[in-house]
């Protein structure tokens, strides 16, 4: 059973609006929790991530918000820029062992 | 060069073939991976290696077989493959194995099995 869930497959967005992209995850032991971003042919490149005891962490345009008790992530984008029309995983870790969501396409409009 | 590279970036093979996947990590790390991402499903962990020693296999099938030489290189040895095998298999790399690590992926291998 997938522990970490992105149920939005798709996201489209009008450039310099803000981008939420959401994750849920099943398992409170998860301390550590990672957004990667993918181009089509390429790997996924770390964008961001949050500690289990902090609730917001932000760098320039991206901010992730963490809901320990809902067990809820999301990544804020603002605002959204065409170049960051990208497929967006979450990922939760415990220990070395990482859990990948499904993916969600976000595509910025100009 | 830097980063995670992966070679070959493509691969076309038979179910009788034998064939390897090769990583390497520029960035002075000390734990590799290897997962497997096959359409519309998340990316799933198959192999971690911590100072060139296997720690985690995740229930992979024996016709995947890893292989680390040093902390720098990674393999995937591939024979007998199944049509379902065909995937998108990435290698990512971190500083330290365990807690809060940040991994580096490579840019993938894209596998088609016939």
């Amino acid at each position: 059973d997938q522990q970490v869930k992105q149920n939005s497959p798709s996201l489209s967005v009008q450039e310099g609006r803000i981008s939420i992209l959401n994750c849920d995850y099943t398992n409170s032991m998860f301390d550590y929790f990672l957004w990667y971003k993918k181009y089509p042919a390429e790997g996924p490149t770390f964008l961001i991530s949050i500690s289990s005891i902090k609730d917001k962490n932000e760098d320039g345009r991206f901010t992730v918000f963490l809901n320990k008790s809902a067990k809820h992530l999301s990544l804020h984008i603002v605002p959204s820029q065409p170049g960051d029309s990208a497929v967006y995983f979450c990922a939760a870790s415990l220990g070395n062992q990482f859990y990948f969501g499904t993916g969600t396409s976000l595509t910025v409009i100009p | 060069e830097t980063g995670v590279t992966q070679t070959p970036r493509h691969l076309v093979m038979g179910m009788t073939n034998k064939k390897s996947l090769k990583c390497e990590q520029h960035l002075g790390h000390n734990a590799m991976y290897w997962y497997k991402q096959s359409a519309k499903k998340p990316l799933e962990l198959m192999f971690v290696y911590n100072f060139k020693e296997q720690t985690e296999n995740n229930s992979v099938p024996s016709r995947f077989s890893p292989e680390c030489p040093n902390s720098s290189h990674l393999f995937l040895h591939l024979h007998t493959l199944q049509p379902e095998d065909s995937a998108l298999y990435l290698c990512a790399s971190s500083q330290l194995p365990g807690e809060q690590e940040t991994q580096y992926f490579g840019p993938g291998t894209r596998l088609l099995v016939l």
